[in-house]
């Protein structure tokens, strides 16, 4: 148990689809944190939220859209993917933004068709 | 940016004390270096964090020289389920990276 729940753990979707993933953390943690790992790539830092406002967006494709309602909450809403979307997306969470331990999920494995 | 360098893989035996090198020659006065271990098909799990000299804690211990240029990750008497994936993050300010990472293979 790792504290930061992500669901679904495995998405199939066509690229016309649209579908979000999400991410639920209890620690009572500000800041939250959405990757990209790829198959032999390292981590991919995607987007970044410290009290609910976006602080860093990493030249991610417009296709890829975060929400985060409150600070225990964070979305990833997934619209005309590519093949190359395919990935493991990995939602994290810290006290503070930085380089203070991150708590991970156990990612969303996402296919596309 | 304080990118990091690490090796690709490294092979141990069971028991033995194993040590990961992370190279980070542009790291920024005031970040920490962390080290995380990913099992496949999981998110990376905290190990350690250090800022410098040496941390120990009840799984490992963390080597930061003067210059903090690098960082030493010493793993003490490996079993099997020491067989991972181990990163080094190192921040810049507002922007930081995981390395690629060096996949840790434990034979029996």
């Amino acid at each position: 148990e790792t504290g930061v729940t992500q669901t679904p753990r495995h998405l199939v979707m066509g690229m016309t689809n649209k579908k979000s993933l999400k991410c639920e953390q209890h620690l009572g943690h500000n800041a939250m944190y959405w990757y990209k790992q790829s198959a032999k790539k390292p981590l991919e830092l995607m987007f970044v939220y410290n009290f609910k406002e976006q602080t860093e967006n990493n030249s991610v494709p417009s296709r890829f859209s975060p929400e985060c309602p409150n600070s225990s909450h964070l979305f990833l809403h997934l619209h005309t993917l590519q093949p190359e979307d395919s990935a493991l997306y990995l939602c994290a969470s810290s006290q503070e933004r930085g380089t203070r331990p991150q708590h991970f999920g156990d990612g969303t494995r996402l296919s596309i068709l | 940016l304080a990118k990091t360098t690490q090796p690709i893989s490294m092979d141990s035996y069971e028991g033995q004390e194993v040590n990961i090198t992370c190279s980070h020659n542009n790291i920024a006065t005031n970040d920490y270096i962390t080290w995380y271990q990913q099992f496949p098909s999981q998110g990376p799990r905290f190990i350690i964090q250090g800022y410098k000299t040496k941390v120990t804690n009840e799984v490992a211990s963390l080597f930061i020289p003067a210059d903090r240029k690098s960082s030493t990750l010493s793993l003490p008497r490996v079993s099997l389920s020491d067989t991972a994936v181990y990163y080094c993050l190192v921040g810049d300010g507002g922007k930081f990276y995981f390395g690629s990472g060096t996949k840790l293979n434990v034979k029996p």
